[in-house]
């Protein structure tokens, strides 16, 4: 049980360039969420996801999109990364099964040159 | 604008001596609040939480106080080890389907 995996755990892109951060969660729950994390401002809540088939924005969508492949997965992508886009990204699912807590994956760094 | 807002970046304290971490939020509809906490290289960890309509929850050396009336919340740890050094996020959520997350506050427990 690994509870919420993201895959890479590091990336290097160039401004311009597209990539999708991986998410996963074997805990069976219907919602699961994206942040970024950045010096002096905290966790900032990017999308998320209600329940398979669903997405809604968070506090800084722009520049990104969101796929909820399944109940399972939850990716996020990059189409033309720019270096504002340089953060720490983390996916975050329900911690039990209540939603009043949430339970993150490792994250990933990602910098854009 | 930010919703939760933790105005202390970090915070020195001695072990064995209590530690408190403070939080204050601007939506008064918020339904839960809670702490978290992180090491570098890591997601951030679920320690504690408050419902609104509670003012205090105890878990261990771990308290959470809420004071709706001023719109604050704060962590105490008592007593505080130096592996409690590390972030800790306050965090509250709306709706029951959005979080909102404070800056940040760095604790150090000195030995």
């Amino acid at each position: 049980n690994a509870g919420v995996t993201q895959t890479p755990k590091f990336q290097v892109l160039k401004t311009g360039q597209s990539m999708t951060l991986q998410c996963a969660q074997d805990m069976n729950h219907n919602s699961m969420y994206w942040y970024r994390q950045d010096p002096g401002m905290g966790l900032r809540l990017i999308y998320y996801s209600a329940s398979e088939g669903t997405t809604d924005k968070g506090e800084v969508p722009n520049g990104y999109n969101v796929s909820r492949l399944n109940k399972r997965e939850f990716s996020l992508r990059l189409e033309s990364a720019a270096p504002s886009q340089t953060s720490v990204y983390f996916c975050a699912s329900p911690l039990g099964a209540g939603q009043e807590t949430q339970y993150f994956g490792p994250g990933t760094r990602l910098l854009v040159l | 604008d930010q919703q939760v807002k933790q105005n202390s970046p970090s915070l020195s304290v001695q072990e064995g001596r209590i530690s408190i971490l403070n939080c204050d939020y601007t939506n008064s509809m918020f339904d839960y609040f809670l702490w978290y906490k992180k090491y570098p290289a890591e997601g951030p960890t679920f320690l504690i939480s408050i419902s609104s309509i509670k003012d205090k929850n105890e878990d261990g050396r771990f308290t959470v106080f809420l004071n709706k009336s001023a719109k604050h919340l704060s962590l105490h740890i008592v007593p505080s080890q130096p592996g409690d050094s590390a972030v800790y996020f306050c965090a509250a959520l709306y709706n029951f389907n959005k979080f909102y997350f404070g800056s940040g506050t760095k604790l150090n427990v000195k030995p």
